[in-house]
C-alpha cells in the first residue's frame, strides 16, 4: 500500500544534539512538507520541497534543515540552534494541486532531556 | 501573510449537528480544505473547496464563500468517533502549500 513512513515514532534528545527525522513515501508524489505541532495548536511549516533538489524555508525554518536528493525521501535535521524543539513533527506529501489533499505520515513526537 | 481563525472547542451530543466556522485573511487563495485529527494522530484529508458553495461526502459537508472569506464544516448525525480535532487550511495562489488554522477540538457526547 502506498503512503508516507516516518521514523521514529518517539525521539529523545539531549541539548546540544543535532538529529534528523526520517520521511519516506511511495507515493510518487511531487510535493514534501515538513510540518511542527505543539500541544493544543495548529500546525506549522518548517520547510517544503516541489521537486528533487530544490526546498524553500516555511514560516519556522530557523534551526532546521532538510535536503531532497530523491523523490521519496525529505529528512529534518533538528539542530543545536533549535531552542525548543520539543515537539510532534508532522511530515506530508501531495501531487500538484496539493490544495486537494495533503497525505500525512503518522508523525515523530520529539523531546528533549 | 495568511491567518485563519476558527473556534478553539465545540460540544455536541451524539446524533446532533454541528458547524465549524472558519475565517481566513490571506494574501493569497486557491482554496479551503479541511482536515481530522485524533489524538497523537496524524491529520487526515476531509474535504476541499475551491468555488463557493456546498461540497457534501457522507456525513460531513463544508462551504465556502470567497466574498466573506469564510468557510464551515458542517458535521451530521454525530457517532463519538467524531470526537477530534478539526483543522481548516487555506491553499497558496499555486494550490500546493497549505496555511492550517489553530484547529476546533471537538466533544461528542452520549
Amino acid at each position: 500500500d502506498g503512503g508516507i513512513t516516518q521514523s521514529p515514532k518517539y525521539l529523545f534528545r539531549k541539548e546540544g544534539q543535532n538529529v534528523t527525522l526520517s520521511c519516506e513515501q511511495n507515493l510518487n508524489h511531487d510535493a514534501m512538507y515538513w510540518y511542527r505541532q505543539d500541544p493544543g495548536q495548529g500546525l506549522r511549516l518548517i520547510y517544503y520541497s516541489q521537486i528533487v533538489n530544490d526546498f524553500q524555508k516555511g514560516d519556522i525554518a530557523e534551526g532546521y534543515s532538510v535536503s531532497r536528493e530523491k523523490k521519496e525521501s525529505f529528512p529534518l535535521t533538528v539542530t543545536s540552534a533549535q531552542k525548543n524543539p520539543t515537539a510532534f513533527y508532522l511530515c506530508a506529501s501531495s501531487n500538484s494541486g496539493g490544495a486537494r489533499g495533503y497525505t500525512f505520515g503518522s508523525g515523530t513526537r520529539l523531546t528533549v532531556v | 501573510g495568511q491567518s485563519l481563525e476558527q473556534p478553539s472547542e465545540v460540544t455536541a451530543v451524539e446524533g446532533a449537528i454541528v458547524q465549524i466556522n472558519c475565517t481566513y485573511q490571506t494574501s493569497g487563495f486557491y482554496g479551503l480544505s479541511w482536515y481530522q485529527q485524533h489524538d497523537g494522530g496524524a491529520p487526515t484529508f476531509l474535504s476541499y473547496n475551491g468555488l463557493d458553495g456546498l461540497e457534501e461526502t457522507g456525513r460531513f459537508s463544508s462551504f465556502l464563500s470567497r466574498s466573506d472569506s469564510y468557510g464551515y464544516l458542517l458535521l451530521q448525525e454525530l457517532q463519538m468517533k467524531d470526537s477530534a480535532s478539526y483543522f481548516c487550511a487555506v491553499a497558496d495562489n499555486a494550490g500546493n502549500m497549505l496555511t492550517f488554522g489553530g484547529g476546533t477540538r471537538l466533544m461528542v457526547k452520549p
